[in-house]
């Protein structure tokens, strides 16, 4: 079983719909949830970070962690177009000296004019 | 966004050759990354540093080795390429638990 899981999609939905990405972690020992956002041959932009459970809100951005249920989501309104990415999810854990990531494998988003 | 960049952007090269990649920084950030990234496998930690000259091995670290001189540069050495490890090479940096990527390096070993 995977540490993180994350549904690959792909995903597609009309613009002004709400975006519900999602996953689910096995490592009680995660500290950090992060979501990034990946357009095709560029590297990963950080979208948002939180460290407890509960919402956080950023924009048109939602980020949710439940870590009684090894559970997070991140929550797009209003979508628009240029949302059409790729949105990694990815968990933190202190381990021999640094902060590492583990990444789900990515869900590929497209928005539909 | 943290300023980081790295070169080359794109490279070919033959099996058997040695390749290094460069990463560099300049928000004098502590933490150090280098990733793969591969259809069906995301990205992977290869190695990473903790500072000057602390490094450590990742998930994929087998044909690979880094150095750390200077805090804003962060060198990965592929020491004999094999078409195994034609990939996009993602680097990151870190001031304590989130990280910023760079754009990325294409490698193809042919």
């Amino acid at each position: 079983q995977k540490e993180v899981e994350q549904d690959p999609g792909p995903l597609s939905v009309p613009e002004g719909a709400i975006v519900s990405l999602n996953c689910t972690y096995s490592n009680s020992a995660f500290q950090y949830f992060m979501w990034y956002r990946q357009y095709s041959r560029k590297g990963p932009e950080l979208l948002m970070y939180t460290y407890s459970s509960g919402n956080k809100e950023d924009g048109r951005f939602t980020a949710q962690v439940d870590k009684s249920s090894k559970y997070i989501s991140l929550f797009i309104r209003d979508s628009q177009p240029s949302d059409s990415a790729t949105y990694l999810c990815a968990m933190s854990a202190f381990v021999q000296g640094a902060q590492k990531l583990v990444f789900g494998q990515g869900t590929r988003l497209t928005i539909n004019p | 966004d943290a300023g980081i960049t790295q070169s080359p952007r794109h490279k070919v090269t033959e099996t058997g050759t040695p390749v290094t990649l460069r990463c560099h920084q300049t928000e004098n950030h502590r933490y150090m990354y280098w990733y793969r990234q591969d259809p069906g496998h995301g990205l992977r930690l290869i190695h990473y540093s903790y500072g000057v000259k602390d490094t450590d091995k990742g998930e994929v670290s087998d044909g690979y080795s880094v150095s750390r001189s200077k805090t804003e540069d962060f060198l990965l050495t592929l020491e004999s390429a094999t078409s195994s490890q034609t990939s996009v090479y993602f680097c990151a940096s870190s001031p304590s638990y989130e990280q910023y990527f760079g754009p990325g390096t294409r490698l193809t070993v042919t």
